[in-house]
């Protein structure tokens, strides 16, 4: 079926520092791509949609530039988050749609900023 | 906006019970719902799709219904395991533009032995 491969699985930084978080869809064309956040105990809230090509469409509240979205390829979609703090710190989840009515789910990336 | 909201947020069962989780949704405009679990520290498992079209989906001991009209979504979970024990969540799929999809607020579950 449809893989999502997401990496890193967990990343720890230093406070100011950028990370970037992949997502590539292993067999298949992802033009959507969405990404999610979830902090401890709570649900997975959508950040962004990205496709291929074009800009990312931002949830309100979801600072653009601090979390810099790039779906430069139909495999391939990165979410850097810039100059991390601690209350970045969070579970990163990417999903792609598949093409047909289910979409896949990356594995995550849990992000620790220290 | 899609709002999903799941009920009980946290429940805890002797091994054996049958059991029901509960997930509502304010906007019946959707594609689809699915169910996932989520064991602590990990990504998602997905269990069971419903279509819009669609009233239930069944696997294994799990069965999913869905009243679109009325904005409701059950998991019913027979004769539950401590294996059983995880984070549920249901995730709502807006039918057009992006097809945005809405997760619940999850409902931990505990089997107890």
């Amino acid at each position: 079926g449809a893989v999502v491969s997401q990496h890193p699985s967990w990343v720890i930084c230093k406070s100011g520092t950028s990370v970037k978080i992949e997502c590539r869809s292993l067999d298949f064309q992802a033009t959507t791509m969405f990404w999610y956040r979830q902090f401890p105990k709570q649900s997975l809230m959508l950040m962004a949609t990205s496709n291929e090509g074009s800009k990312a469409t931002y949830e309100q509240g979801v600072e653009k530039d601090k979390f810099l979205i790039n779906h430069a390829s139909l495999t391939l979609s990165t979410l850097t988050v810039t100059s991390a703090h601690p209350e970045d710190s969070s579970f990163y989840i990417c999903s792609a749609r598949t093409g047909g009515p289910g979409y896949t789910f990356g594995s995550g990336t849990r992000l620790t900023v220290v | 906006k899609q709002e999903v909201t799941q009920i009980p947020a946290a429940l805890s069962v002797p091994e054996g019970e049958n059991l029901v989780l509960n997930c509502s949704f304010t906007d019946s405009a959707i594609y689809n719902l699915q169910w996932f679990r989520q064991d602590p520290g990990k990504g998602l498992t997905s269990l069971l799709l419903i279509q819009s079209s669609q009233r239930e989906q069944t696997s294994g001991r799990l069965n999913a219904s869905l009243d679109k009209s009325s904005g409701r979504s059950t998991l019913y979970i027979a004769a539950s395991q401590p294996g059983d024990s995880a984070t549920y969540l249901c995730a709502v799929r807006q039918s057009g533009g992006y097809q945005k999809v809405t997760f619940g607020t999850g409902t931990k579950l505990q089997v107890i032995p």
